[in-house]
């Protein structure tokens, strides 16, 4: 595809239910990234993945949240358990190394 | 920690007028920054991209510089107009294989 995709653009979901965001980045870049942001702040890192090495984790808000990257490509945010302030737009960005990033439009996701 | 300051947080310009947005940022090691804007509800759309070695990136109406030894970044937006109504947010990316760290941005609203 031409840009970084990512699904569902919406989700709504009950307080204790878990979710899973998926990202489908521009094809050949190495660099994976997923950011979140609540309303009306900024950008908060979450997870970076970088070709084989191991992910970069330190942004995680809990143990609630994890992510993956299968061979190199697509990558899978899931967050167990949901509480209402997981409440965010949730960001997926791609680039080369060290490259322009590219970003996706996002996954609104609102927990009841 | 590098940590990321724009200012102003919020401005109000009437169309046509030219005007400075100003990022520091407290670790001068950076890799390359970059400018970002984002729409309300939207992703982010890249602007422009200096590496460290450089001092300006200009495209079109827009012109980025960067200090790297005094930690700071200002973007010119030159014969301001309505579309430039965004947030425009400073992202200096520390390592070549490391996660980019995102300002609050700055809102911009150009007044017809």
């Amino acid at each position: 595809g031409a840009g970084v995709s990512q699904s569902p653009s919406n989700k709504v979901t009950e307080k204790g239910k878990d979710v899973e965001l998926r990202c489908d980045p521009i094809s050949g870049h190495t660099a994976l990234y997923w950011y979140r942001q609540s309303l009306g702040q900024g950008l908060e890192f979450l997870i970076y993945f970088q070709g084989n090495s191991a992910p970069d984790k330190s942004g995680l808000p809990s143990d609630r949240f994890s992510a993956e990257r299968t061979g190199g490509s697509v990558s899978t945010l899931t967050i167990q358990r949901t509480q209402q302030e997981d409440s965010a737009v949730y960001l997926c960005a791609s680039s080369l190394m060290g490259d322009t990033q590219y970003f996706g439009p996002g996954t609104r996701l609102t927990v009841l | 920690k590098q940590e990321v300051t724009q200012i102003p947080a919020a401005l109000s310009v009437p169309e046509g007028e030219n005007l400075v947005l100003n990022c520091s940022f407290t670790d001068s090691a950076i890799y390359n920054l970059q400018w970002f804007r984002q729409d309300p509800g939207k992703g982010l759309t890249s602007l422009l991209l200096i590496q460290s070695s450089q001092r300006e990136q200009t495209s079109g109406r827009l012109n980025a510089s960067l200090d790297k030894s005094s930690g700071r970044s200002t973007l010119y937006i030159a014969a301001s107009q309505p579309g430039d109504s965004a947030t425009y947010l400073c992202a200096p990316f520390m390592n070549r294989d490391d996660k980019i760290i995102f300002g609050k941005g700055t809102r911009l609203h150009i007044l017809p």
